[in-house]
């Protein structure tokens, strides 16, 4: 089993669809989760960050921690096409180590 | 606001090569890394520097070596290229203190070993 687990897609929504992206992980120690945006030809921009379980919300995304399920999402509401990238989930527990998941390519379709 | 700074953005390497990616970060951070990502493999950890003077292996170091030049500069090398390091790049660098752990990226560096 992969210390953490990522749905590849690809994901095709349209304009204005609410997005829902998950990861699921198996080291109960992870406090800190942080999802990133990767354009193509990019490199990884840290979107959102949460420590422990519970919500965050920053404009159009939100992130939820479950660790008691080991299970975080990203949502994003009103999607647009400037948001079609790959999105990874990464968490640590609070050293220098990173997991990350191996990404999830979103298609935000006019 | 620079953030963390790669050079070079694009390099043909033919076998055997040899080439150094250099990586520089004007955020103060203690902790710089090397990750190399490819096509459903993700983002792999080659080595990383916790602090100015040391550097650790991580999942694939195999083929390459760092350097912690002084805190601000974390470069890598490979000896002798092969066509299983045709790959991106990516140095990182880290912010951990009593208010959080995140980690940023620079922008990559495309390396095709021909």
């Amino acid at each position: 089993q992969k210390e953490v687990e990522q749905d590849p897609g690809p994901l095709s929504v349209p304009e204005g669809a609410i997005v829902s992206l998950n990861c699921t992980y198996s080291n109960s120690a992870f406090q800190y989760f942080m999802w990133y945006r990767q354009y193509s030809r990019k490199g990884p921009e840290l979107l959102m960050y949460t420590y422990s379980s519970g919500n965050k919300e920053d404009g159009r995304f939100t992130a939820q921690v479950d660790k008691s399920s080991k299970y975080i999402s990203l949502f994003i509401r009103d999607s647009q096409p400037s948001d079609s990238a790959t999105y990874l989930c990464a968490m640590s527990e609070g050293g220098q180590n990173f997991v990350f998941g191996p990404g999830t390519r979103l298609s935000v379709l006019p | 606001n620079a953030g963390v700074t790669q050079t070079p953005k694009f390099q043909v390497l033919k076998t055997g090569q040899s080439m150094t990616l250099q990586c520089a970060q004007d955020m103060n951070h203690n902790s710089m890394y090397w990750y190399r990502q490819d096509p459903g493999m993700g983002l792999r950890l080659i080595y990383y520097s916790a602090s100015e003077g040391t550097t650790d292996k991580g999942e694939v170091p195999n083929g390459y070596n760092v350097s912690r030049l002084n805190k601000r500069e974390f470069s890598l090398r490979l000896e002798s290229a092969a066509p299983s390091q045709t790959s991106v790049y990516f140095c990182a660098s880290t912010e951990y203190a009593n208010s959080g752990n995140t980690i940023y990226f620079g922008e990559g560096s495309w390396l095709t070993v021909v």
